[in-house]
C-alpha cells in the first residue's frame, strides 16, 4: 500500500529564508509527483506536477525534485514571503492509485514579516 | 478558480437528511474523484470515475452514494450520515491517456459538510 510522509509537519520561518519542504514514498512505481498548496479551508491549488520521467520542475521562486528510484522529493521554495504561508501537500500517481492520487498529511508553513 | 466548481461551499445537515453535492469541471477531462479531508488526516480518496465509468470504490460506506451522468459532472448523494463524516469533500478531475497517464489533477474548493 503507497503510503505517502511529508516532513517537517509544521515550520515557521522569517520572511526572505529559503526553505525545503521533504516528501517520501513507499512504493516507486509511480506516474507522477504533485505538489499543491492549500490555504485555511479552501481548496488545493496545483503548483508544480514531475513526471515519473522527469527530475525537477520549476516555477517562479519553486523548484520540486523527483528521485524517483529512492521514494523522495523535496519542495525547494525561494526567498520566501509571508504570502506563501499555507499547508503544502505532496501527492503521487500510478501504481495501486491507478489514475488517482495519494497524499501526505502536509507541511504547514507560517512565514513572518 | 481552477476550472472545476463545486457546490454548496457549505452545508449542514442532519442525520436523516438526504442531499447532494455537486462538481463541475470545464477542462475538458475525462476523470472526475471524490476525496475527503478529515482534520490531522491525509486526504482520502473515496470514488475514482473515468469516462463515467466507477473504476474505484475505496471502501465508503454506502451512505455516501456516487453519480456521475456525463464526463463534466459529479455529484455525491449524502443520506443517514454520521456526525464523523464531518469533513471538506474535495472533487477533482485530471486527463490521463496512455501515453500521459499521470497528468495534473486539479481541485474544486470543496465542500465545508457539517452533520448535526
Amino acid at each position: 500500500k503507497q503510503e505517502v510522509t511529508q516532513i517537517p509537519a509544521a515550520l515557521s520561518v522569517p520572511e526572505g529564508e529559503n526553505l525545503v519542504l521533504n516528501c517520501s514514498f513507499t512504493d516507486s512505481a509511480i506516474y507522477n509527483l504533485q505538489w499543491f498548496r492549500q490555504d485555511p479551508g479552501k481548496g488545493l491549488t496545483s503548483l508544480l506536477l514531475i513526471q515519473s520521467s522527469q527530475r525537477e520542475q520549476t516555477s517562479g521562486r519553486l523548484n520540486a525534485s523527483l528521485d524517483k528510484s529512492s521514494g523522495r522529493s523535496t519542495l525547494y521554495i525561494a526567498a520566501s514571503q509571508p504570502g506563501d504561508s499555507a499547508t503544502y501537500l505532496c501527492a503521487v500517481g500510478g501504481g495501486q492509485a491507478g489514475t488517482a492520487l495519494i497524499f501526505g498529511k502536509g507541511t504547514t508553513l507560517s512565514v513572518s514579516s | 478558480e481552477t476550472g472545476v466548481t463545486q457546490t454548496p461551499r457549505h452545508l449542514v445537515m442532519g442525520m436523516t437528511n438526504k442531499k447532494s453535492l455537486k462538481c463541475e469541471q470545464h477542462l475538458g477531462h475525462n476523470a472526475m474523484y471524490w476525496y475527503k479531508q478529515s482534520a490531522k488526516k491525509p486526504l482520502e480518496l473515496m470514488f475514482v470515475y473515468n469516462f463515467k465509468e466507477q473504476t474505484e470504490n475505496n471502501s465508503v460506506p454506502s451512505r455516501f452514494s456516487p453519480e456521475c451522468p456525463n464526463s463534466s459532472h459529479l455529484f455525491l448523494h449524502l443520506h443517514t450520515l454520521q456526525p464523523e463524516d464531518s469533513a471538506l469533500y474535495l472533487c477533482a478531475s485530471s486527463h490521463p491517456t496512455p501515453e500521459t497517464y499521470g497528468t495534473e489533477a486539479f481541485f474544486g474548493q470543496g465542500t465545508r459538510l457539517t452533520v448535526v
